[in-house]
């Protein structure tokens, strides 16, 4: 049972360049998000996908797209990388933890991204 | 910003000591919990309080939760070196899957 995987872990983009972080949960979750990192500013969702087939902008959304492409994948796409996305991005997915009768969070490793 | 705050921003404390974090936030919720994230890696899940609790314990974790005054604070006692982490709250609104992080509380224990 690996959780909630990240790929790449660390990524040097130049400005302007595209790519797509890939996110992967085996736990059965319906809901994903990201998040992404920076200093003193805690974790601010850019995307989030209630569950398969829908997804909803976050607090930060700008410069960023997403697909949710099945119930374990959902992947975030920076179309034309900027200096000002250089940050740590996190995927997390949640569901209903019938034991305890809770929903939380479960994160990824994150991807570390520097955008020259 | 939606973003909850947290004070302080950064705690150094002796091993032993219990550490204390607080935690406001802006908009109604069903519930609050609170993570941890060690240096590089993801945050992790530590305790839920739903909003109509007061106060809830796990192991050496303490959480109190005020609706009215919109803020919680995390106990941690009798502190460890291996608590040495970043925290943070995280609030959910009622009827939503959003989940609002707060700004977080650097934790040094020394040893």
């Amino acid at each position: 049972n690996a959780g909630v995987t990240q790929n790449p872990k660390f990524q040097v983009l130049k400005t302007g360049q595209s790519m797509t972080l890939q996110c992967a949960q085996d736990m059965n979750h319906n809901s994903m998000y990201w998040y992404r990192q920076d200093p003193g500013m805690g974790l601010r969702l850019i995307y989030y996908s209630a569950s398969e087939g829908t997804t909803d902008k976050g607090e930060v959304p700008n410069g960023y797209n997403v697909s949710r492409l099945n119930k374990r994948e959902f992947s975030l796409r920076l179309e034309s990388a900027a200096p000002s996305q250089t940050s740590v991005y996190f995927c997390a997915s949640s569901g209903w933890d019938r034991v305890d009768d809770k929903n939380i969070q479960y994160f990824g490793a994150g991807t570390r991204l520097s955008v020259l | 910003s939606q973003q909850g705050e947290e004070d302080p921003q950064a705690l150094s404390i002796q091993e032993g000591e219990n550490a204390t974090m607080n935690c406001s936030y802006k908009t109604s919720i069903n519930n609050l919990q609170w993570y941890r994230q060690n240096s590089g890696r993801g945050l992790v899940h530590l305790i839920l309080i739903r909003s109509n609790e007061r106060e809830k314990h796990s192991g050496r974790l303490r959480v109190t939760l005020d609706t009215s005054k919109k803020s919680s604070s995390l106990l941690i006692t009798a502190s460890r070196a291996a608590d040495t982490a970043s925290y943070f709250c995280a609030t959910v609104g009622s009827g939503t899957y959003k989940y609002i992080f707060g700004t977080g509380t650097r934790l040094k224990v020394l040893a």
